[in-house]
């Protein structure tokens, strides 16, 4: 059973440039959570989505966007990239509805912004 | 609102000895309580969750937490340390239910000697 996989592992743009990560969700799971970890720093909640809708949102700009497919997989959309941006983002997906709020998470791609 | 305040960015523990990882929580409400492990280039996992049925929380490899409401705290031990352990540790807090999102501490890095 393939756990919740994101690509790329690598990514490094340049400022002001677009990118696009992407995840796919545990099998059995509907939900996906988006979260950003600057180097020495927790995670930080960017949004999740649900039957194709974004249903929770972080304190992130609307530079940050995304989008969840009929399979269950997402995308996270970064626009005008900033040098803050550079660090690790992770995927997580769940079952919504089973009360128990396990969250897994995938490896996560590190992106960097020159 | 809720959040996390993990007391120690850093541990050094010698192998074979116990492990005390610390961390305070602050929440409106009552609270979903998790501790995550974050090993180099490898996703988060979760090593327990507290849901209010007990208090004691068992995990894997060892570690357990104990839910201390008058202390609000949920602090993670294990009786014996082994070199596998090393790893960052993230304490984090959810509101009850299911594909809630997560607000992570700042994490502790867990340093086991030889």
């Amino acid at each position: 059973d393939a756990g919740v996989t994101q690509s790329p592992t690598h990514l490094i743009k340049t400022r002001g440039q677009q990118v696009t990560l992407r995840c796919s969700p545990k099998s059995g799971h509907d939900t996906v959570s988006w979260y950003q970890q600057a180097l020495g720093q927790g995670p930080q909640f960017i949004f999740q989505y649900y039957e194709e809708e974004e249903r929770q949102r972080g304190n992130f700009p609307d530079r940050f966007s995304g989008h969840q497919f009929p399979n269950y997989s997402s995308e996270l959309n970064v626009n005008a990239l900033l040098l803050g941006d550079s660090a690790l983002y992770l995927c997580a997906s769940t079952r919504t509805g089973d009360g128990k709020n396990i969250q897994y998470f995938g490896a996560g791609t590190r992106l960097s912004v020159l | 609102a809720q959040s996390v305040t993990q007391l120690d960015s850093h541990v050094s523990v010698s192998e074979g000895t116990p492990v005390l990882l610390r961390c305070n929580y602050s929440s409106s409400y009552s609270p979903s309580l998790f501790w995550y492990v974050q090993h180099p280039n490898k996703g988060l996992q979760l090593l327990l969750k507290y849901t209010s049925a007990a208090t004691l929380v068992k995990g894997i490899n060892g570690f357990e937490a104990e839910f201390k409401k008058s202390e609000t705290s949920f602090h993670l031990t294990k009786p014996s340390a082994h070199m596998s352990d090393a790893a960052e540790y993230f304490c984090v807090v959810s509101e009850p239910g299911s594909a809630r999102q997560l607000t992570f501490g700042s994490g502790t890095q867990l340093t086991v000697l030889p």
